[in-house]
């Protein structure tokens, strides 16, 4: 079965530090998508990544990056020099093909505070 | 429209009652999906349209819920006899079809219970 794990359940952090949040995942599929989303406050949940289960590359985009490792079933998000911007809660996600339903299955989030 | 659409934005009820959520899918996409977010929790997974395929209702909670999308666009859920526990965010969100295709997200119908 399906499942995703953000363990952290809330983070804070001071503004310009690092953090990451983490993201295990279980899946008996060797064809898979991995996803992180952020929902501000406001409520609307926001794309941020997409990654296939065969491209292992790690991605830098500005302040963020991510971590993808099959061998720990882990695809770990870092944000380099938080901003109280950066203040939400992210889910990662994992969709695989199931008979032809795509089925995105998501872990239940991390809060992530950051302070001024 | 530019987005998905969702109504209405925020929804209060009697218990017992009856209520319709309505959502409006970006134009072209043939999956649609609809998730519950109750207070500090994650998305749970209620059901999925594909096309004109058969929907994946394995995620609804009871049959109290139901849900149709009529001419693979507009989609409707509804939940009948309303309880306490149904207060939650009901999101809406719409892809391309395939694996791997990313979804877009309404703002969600907030829905209160009373």
């Amino acid at each position: 079965a399906q499942k995703v794990t953000q363990a952290q359940t809330e983070i804070s952090v001071v503004e310009k530090e690092d953090v990451t949040l983490d993201c295990v995942y279980e899946t008996r599929d060797t064809t898979y998508y991995l996803f992180w989303y952020k929902q501000p406050p406001s409520g609307e949940l926001v794309f941020l990544i997409r990654r296939n289960s065969f491209d292992e590359q790690n991605e830098i985009s500005g302040r963020y990056s991510w971590n993808f490792q099959k061998s720990t079933s882990s695809f770990n998000f870092t944000i380099t020099a938080s901003q109280v911007v950066d203040s939400a809660v992210y889910f990662c996600a994992l969709s695989e093909n199931l008979g032809g339903t795509y089925k995105y299955i998501f872990g239940t989030g991390t809060r992530l505070k950051v302070l001024a | 429209g530019a987005g998905v659409s969702q109504s209405p934005s925020n929804k209060v009820t009697e218990k017992g009652k009856d209520v319709e959520l309505r959502c409006d899918p970006i134009s072209g996409h043939t999956a649609l999906y609809w998730y519950r977010q109750s207070l500090g929790q994650g998305l749970e997974f209620l059901i999925y349209f594909q096309g004109n395929s058969a929907p994946d209702k394995s995620g609804l909670p009871s049959d109290r819920f139901s849900a149709e999308r009529t001419g693979g666009s507009v989609s409707t859920l509804t939940i009948q006899r309303t309880q306490q526990e149904d207060s939650a965010v009901y999101l809406c969100a719409s892809s391309h079809r395939g694996i791997g295709e990313k979804l877009f997200f309404g703002s969600g119908t907030q829905l209160s219970v009373l």
